[in-house]
């Protein structure tokens, strides 16, 4: 499976943006990138997904860099409610296993 | 949509002792994914269904935990005999068809097990 790397911890103010980074450099060509995020004593939920282009849904937005080695979620304007953990997670064409690290932790002081 | 259900939401057992965990996807979901998560290993896929039929269980940790699904709407996993190592939050998914790479998986709250 490839791999994604992301920061341990990230801190954000509240009513700011956050950009969170993740790496990804043996992506292939055919992997899809999809972020999800657990919020405290609840399960995983998805956040947004995509292959080249960039994405925006109501919850976030989704920059995927032109080589696609990285990717950053965006969410235009931090309420407390965005403090989870967020996962970047590479889904291969073929394959069928979501693999979650250890994502990032996300703070959002008021 | 009540979305994925689980049950129960805690439990506390003594090692040794069995137990069942319940779930219940979403209605028209295909597929059918056990997950557990710990602070030393994270989240980690136990297994999953496909139509009711057990596809990749490769990630059950050894013959004490099992896992059936009867029919469409239900789903166990069950430790026998229960250890302290077990001890974790047992989430169990759904996604309409998961062949997709674009595939939403949609998560219950989780039953956290503590065995004592």
């Amino acid at each position: 499976d490839a791999k994604t790397t992301q920061p341990n911890s990230m801190e954000s103010n509240e009513e700011e943006p956050v950009h969170l980074p993740c790496n990804h450099s043996t992506i292939s060509g055919t992997d899809y990138i999809h972020w999800y995020r657990q919020l405290p004593s609840q399960g995983p939920e998805y956040v947004i997904h995509g292959l080249t282009s960039n994405v925006n849904n109501r919850m976030a937005s989704l920059a995927i860099a032109e080589d696609r080695k990285s990717s950053t979620l965006i969410l235009h304007r931090a309420t407390l409610r965005d403090a989870a953990v967020y996962y970047c997670i590479l889904r291969e064409y073929y394959g069928q296993n979501f693999v979650f690290g250890p994502g990032t932790r996300l703070s959002v002081l008021p | 949509d009540a979305g994925v259900i689980q049950s129960p939401r805690h439990e506390v057992t003594e090692m040794g002792q069995e137990v069942t965990l319940r779930c219940k996807p979403i209605s028209g979901h295909d597929y059918l994914f056990w997950y557990r998560q710990t602070m030393m290993r994270g989240l980690e896929l136990l297994i999953y269904f496909n139509n009711n039929v057990p596809i990749d269980d490769s990630g059950m940790p050894e013959d004490r935990f099992s896992a059936k699904m009867p029919n469409a709407s239900f789903s166990t996993l069950k430790i026998q005999p229960s250890e302290p190592r077990d001890s974790a939050v047992y989430f169990c998914a759904s996604s309409i068809s998961g062949t997709s790479v674009q595939e939403t998986q949609y998560f219950g709250p989780g039953t956290r097990l503590l065995v004592l």
